[in-house]
């Protein structure tokens, strides 16, 4: 049992779309991180969300933490073949540093 | 500042043999953790070390171990290789005080 559910797993669309991807766990998070890994490069952090109902945006993303913060969503506008990558959430667990979702990997053709 | 670098990028080995990753952090970043990415099982944390000692490990066998030396780099090692073990291992370090992980690009391991 994933601690991080992660949905979709694969998404291929046009550029200029628009897309929504999320994570979702059954416990609460003190915090959650989102990242995103281009192939052959490890994960880069893009956020931190920390308080429920936190909303953060970064250029065309925006990201959305949940009231009760057991889930999150990741919003792109307009997407360009240079978002690209696989998208982590991935917050503590105790002594285990980051627990990371399986990952939804985004694809954006031209 | 550089960034997180690790070495090697790729490896080849066969089952039974062993291996030694190395792994250089960020000037300044004295937490060292390791993760083992795979298809199946996404990104697993292996362990961190902090100040050369072992802080947090994962639920990996008592194969893959690790060490940190005083200028906080680290090396983790992987005995009596199994095709499972084929993986990409990555290598983050993050400043005291934060979970922030900034990482390297990775070790790609192949056992044949």
């Amino acid at each position: 049992t994933q601690l991080l559910e992660q949905s979709p797993q694969f998404l291929s669309i046009q550029e200029g779309e628009n897309l929504t991807v999320y994570c979702n766990s059954s416990s609460v998070f003190s915090s959650l991180q989102w990242y995103r890994q281009e192939p052959g490069e490890g994960p880069v952090l893009l956020v931190t969300v920390v308080t429920g109902g936190e909303v953060k945006k970064l250029k065309r993303l925006t990201f959305q933490f949940g009231d009760a913060r057991k889930d999150s969503s990741l919003h792109i506008t307009a997407a360009q073949p240079g978002d690209t990558g696989l998208y982590l959430c991935a917050k503590r667990k105790g002594a285990q540093k980051l627990v990371f979702g399986q990952g939804t990997r985004l694809t954006i053709n031209p | 500042k550089a960034g997180v670098t690790q070495t090697p990028r790729y490896l080849i080995k066969t089952r039974g043999q062993q291996v030694t990753l190395s792994c250089s952090p960020i000037s300044g970043h004295r937490s060292v953790s390791w993760y083992q990415q795979t298809p199946g099982q996404g990104l697993q944390f292996l362990f961190e070390y902090f100040s050369e000692t072992q802080r947090n490990k994962g639920n990996f066998p008592g194969r893959f171990s690790g060490r940190q030396f005083s200028n906080s780099r680290s090396e983790m090692n992987v005995s009596t290789l199994e095709l499972g073990d084929s993986a990409l291992y990555l290598c983050a370090s993050s400043p005291e005080n934060t979970d922030t992980q900034y990482f390297g690009p990775g070790t790609r391991l192949t056992v044949l």
